[in-house]
């Protein structure tokens, strides 16, 4: 069965640094989603991705905050410059029709 | 987006059938009813989706009654694997970019 994958799989960096989030969705998905899980917190929605463009963001997803599809098959996550408080789960989900499949997770620690 | 009512956690025992309900009185009209699965440290995994009336797939049924305004999720025979927080969402799954809210979900525990 397809999935969606993920790297890393674990990801600790000093505040203040940029890091990158990689997911590799499903291959004839259409859409594709960034959310974001604190610890013990909600799921939460970060962008959605449709056409090489976003079609929707949260309040969470600022400026610091950006996606990429660079060559058809992966879709990056970017954080400029990280903060305590983007430490989370972060998972990529991509579909096709109304099913969201997500990947397992990047767990980002930032120190 | 319609917004969920469901119980923080559940316990129940090998074997017995589980039945999760979920409230959603403000639900539209194009809304449809969207249960998820989370492990921990696992990303959500879609259990199954529907409208009005019944739904079954492999692995559960989704009981809808006529005013839409709550469901149950039913998973027969659970086992020890099935111990995972369990969503109920509400939105418009059939169309468009749709995010999905998540709610806290439902902390169901299977115990030997």
């Amino acid at each position: 069965e397809p999935e969606v994958t993920q790297t890393p799989s674990h990801q600790v960096t000093q505040m203040g640094q940029e890091v990158i989030l990689r997911c590799v969705p499903i291959s004839n998905h259409l859409y594709f989603y960034w959310y974001r899980q604190i610890l013990g917190q909600k799921v939460e929605f970060l962008v959605s991705f449709y056409n090489n463009e976003i079609s929707e963001k949260s309040e969470i997803f600022d400026d610091q905050f950006s996606v990429e599809r660079p060559d058809g098959s992966n879709f990056t996550l970017k954080i400029r410059s990280t903060k305590l408080e983007d430490s989370a789960m972060y998972f990529c989900a991509s579909r096709r029709s109304y099913e969201q499949y997500f990947g397992p997770g990047t767990r980002l620690t930032v120190t | 987006l319609a917004k969920t009512t469901q119980p923080i956690s559940m316990d129940s025992y090998e074997g017995q059938e589980v039945n999760i309900t979920c409230s959603h009185n403000n639900i539209a009209t194009n809304d449809y009813i969207t249960w998820y699965q989370q492990f921990p440290s696992q990303g959500p995994r879609f259990i199954i989706q529907g409208y009005k009336t019944k739904v079954t797939n492999e692995v559960a049924s989704l009981f809808i009654p006529a005013d839409r305004k709550s469901s149950t999720l039913s998973l027969p025979r659970v086992s020890l694997s099935d111990t995972a927080v369990y969503y109920c969402l509400v939105g418009d799954g059939q169309g468009g970019s749709e995010k999905l809210v998540f709610g806290k979900g439902m902390k169901l525990t299977v115990n030997p």
